[in-house]
């Protein structure tokens, strides 16, 4: 199992919005709703930020928001702020009932 | 407090097997199935294995498959993870993982509770 394309960085000014892309096959992304996002900083645990392509568990501010076309979901950060400058992976379920994250993105705020 | 601690880690060398452990606390861990992922320096995130909350279903990542083996006990309250015939390319951070369950019950695909990690080297 491949790991999903993630672009290995993005970056914007504060208040901006940034869009990571998490590219897939039609044996993982393109067939379930079951991606998720996570954030990262250095020597620390990962964080849920996104369930089911687009859903945020309590807690997660509202800037952060999800979305899929086809093979493809999407983690959007609008009005980009100084805290969200972390790494950022993808995950979804897989035809074999496994999981497969993605390549990471890290975020740099301007 | 929701919590998992692993330990377990340490250098080993190739060919040798090392068992990681996950403790829980805070939550009723016979009603979750749990995970390990693991990331190498400097590299993303891998998942490693599920095992159900029963333990009578197992997956495994190709790359640990028929080398690394899922287990729990749930009257400890513990996962393990045994890794046998260990590589340097088993060099990681192993975290234990457990599904999120959405505030209607609904168990998700994603994992909300992590634990610290413990680090393993594969090294001669």
């Amino acid at each position: 199992q491949s790991a999903l394309t993630q672009p290995p960085s993005v970056s914007g000014s504060p208040g901006q919005s940034v869009t990571i892309s998490c590219t897939g096959t039609s044996s993982d992304v393109g067939s379930y709703k079951r991606v998720s996002w996570y954030q990262q900083f250095p020597g620390t645990a990962p964080k849920l930020m996104i369930y089911e392509v687009s859903n945020r568990p309590s807690g997660v501010p509202d800037r952060f928001s999800g979305s899929k076309s086809g093979s493809t979901a999407s983690l959007t950060i609008s009005g980009l702020q100084a805290e969200d400058e972390a790494d950022y992976y993808c995950c979804s379920y897989t035809s074999s009932s496994t999981y497969v994250f993605g390549t990471g993105t890290k975020v740099t705020v301007l | 407090q929701v919590q998992l601690l692993e330990s377990g880690g340490g250098v080993v060398q190739p060919g040798r097997s090392l068992r990681l452990s996950c403790t829980a606390s805070g939550f009723t861990f016979s009603s979750y199935p749990m995970h390990w992922v693991r990331q190498a320096p400097g590299k993303g995130l891998e998942w490693v294995a599920l095992i159900s909350s029963d333990g009578s279903n197992k997956h495994y990542a190709d790359s640990v498959k028929g080398r690394f083996t899922i287990s729990r006990d749930n009257s400890k309250n513990t996962v393990y993870l045994q890794m046998d015939s260990l590589r340097s390319e088993d060099t990681a951070v192993y975290y234990c993982a457990r599904y999120y369950y959405d505030s209607g019950g609904y168990q998700t695909d994603a994992f909300d509770i992590w634990g610290q990690g413990t680090t393993v080297t594969v090294s001669s």
